[in-house]
């Protein structure tokens, strides 16, 4: 069975810097493209950043580029979330998502992590 | 970037009705667009994926159809459980985009 388990939410100040983790078993992580979405408080989905499995090659939404960076550690089968000069607006709960062969479609999700952005 | 307006924003139907949601894309995304369910503190659950197909354990009452700009999303008789908001979202190119959601509530 797969799961994603996300860590490392929390509030802190604008400008403030914060690293969300999220492990994963029950498949072969090494194979399959992930990716970041986040949900703020009462609204809809915005797909955050993706990382290719094959090149490690990374993507990233206007929002957030400059200031994100997404990685992966194959040894320990954890993809991870650098969130630096954070903002209000990136106030959100934050998922993990593991896309499905060949599409960024997302198959599988963690049960997220709330980022509180606020002085 | 692709901008996808989901209609209804609410829709109120009753236990064994028939749901249509509609995506309507900003430009052609092929068929490459899915539908996901979420329901209040939970993560979004995929549904359909390349317009048409069900993704895995997902109940064939449960059907999306389209191409191009403008897709479906039909529940052909609802269940207590499939009360809940809905999204498409598409993968034709960078960024990632997902429509703004449709509740279906109890009426």
């Amino acid at each position: 069975e797969v799961q994603l388990l996300e860590s490392g939410g929390g509030l802190v100040q604008p400008g403030g810097s914060l690293r969300l983790s999220c492990a994963a078993t029950g498949f072969t992580f090494s194979r399959h493209d992930m990716a970041w979405v986040r949900q703020a408080p009462g609204k809809g989905l915005e797909w955050v950043s993706y990382i290719y499995a094959d090149d490690s090659k990374t993507v990233y939404a206007d929002s957030v580029k400059g200031r994100f960076t997404i990685s992966r550690d194959i040894s320990k089968n954890t993809l991870s979330l650098q969130m630096n000069s954070l903002r209000a607006e990136d106030t959100a709960v934050y998922y993990c998502t593991k896309s499905m062969p060949s599409a960024a479609l997302f198959d599988s999700w963690g049960q997220g992590t709330l980022v509180t952005v606020s002085s | 970037e692709i901008v996808l307006t989901q209609s209804p924003a609410t829709l109120s139907l009753s236990p064994g009705e028939r749901a249509t949601l509609s995506c309507r894309a900003s430009q052609s995304v092929s068929n490459k667009l899915g539908w996901y369910q979420q329901k209040p503190g939970q993560a979004p659950r995929l549904l359909i994926y390349g317009a048409s197909n069900r993704a895995t354990g997902i109940p064939a009452r449960f059907s999306g159809s389209g191409s191009g700009t403008d897709f479906t999303l039909t529940i052909s008789s609802l269940e207590p459980e499939d009360f809940a908001v809905y999204f498409c979202q598409h993968r034709s190119n960078w960024p990632l985009t997902f429509g703004g959601g449709t509740k279906v509530e109890i009426k």
